[in-house]
């Protein structure tokens, strides 16, 4: 089946401590993003790449690093310089990344610190 | 990006049509309106999207006015698995980010 994966699911992680969030997308598709979802809110972009061995920063990108060096995979490190790092993190991608592509979403992240 | 704004929540009787309404008066030119949908602690899912005219799919159907100041979104006979939050965002062509606000919850009753 295509489509896209994040791993785990649920995660918890003391403060202070880095974390990498995990996805994988099997649809051939260029570009990949990463948004955080806090409770009753709506999606806020993190980074985003269009292309292998690159990607720029979203409207929240403080806190966070990405890396893309391979197209299939595109993970995220939460690391103990962002102040609220507890939300739904989701992965998306699309063919392009230009004109009017549709996203793919994966099914999240849930991360925990304390 | 045009703001969009909709309404918080909505209720829709099983079986019956559940129009959805989105306001996007500052909405250019090279603007698209796209709608997802995010069924709870789930990722969001594409639904539709339009420019001017008006669009249907397996899915739904997207109403446009002419002067695209305002769409509907259409999903002919829902069902309860329809019970979700829906988003209205516009897209400028050749912009890949996607801006979400709080969307509309709509609650499918039985």
């Amino acid at each position: 089946d295509g489509g896209i994966t994040q791993s785990p699911k649920y995660l918890f992680r003391k403060e202070g401590q880095n974390v990498t969030l995990s996805c994988e997308q099997n649809l051939n598709h260029d570009a990949m993003y990463w948004y955080r979802q806090d409770p009753g809110q709506g999606l806020r972009l993190i980074y985003y790449s269009q292309i292998v061995n690159d990607f720029q920063k979203g409207d929240i990108a403080e806190g966070y690093s990405v890396s893309r060096e391979k197209k299939e995979s595109f993970p995220l490190t939460v690391t103990s310089a962002q102040k609220n790092p507890t939300a739904f993190y989701l992965c998306a991608s699309s063919l392009t990344g230009t004109g009017t592509d549709e996203q793919y979403f994966g099914p999240g992240t849930r991360l925990t610190v304390t | 990006d045009a703001k969009t704004t909709q309404p918080p929540s909505m209720d829709c009787a099983e079986g019956r049509a559940a129009n959805l309404p989105c306001n996007h008066s500052t909405i250019s030119g090279n603007e698209y309106v796209y709608w997802y949908r995010q069924i709870h602690s789930q990722g969001p899912q594409y639904i539709i999207h339009g420019l001017k005219n008006n669009e249907t799919n397996e899915m739904a159907s997207l109403i446009i006015t002419e002067d695209r100041k305002s769409s509907t979104l259409i999903l002919p006979h829902a069902t309860l698995r329809d019970t979700a939050v829906y988003y209205c965002i516009a897209v400028i062509f050749g912009n890949e980010k996607l801006t979400f606000g709080t969307g509309t919850r709509l609650t499918i009753i039985p």
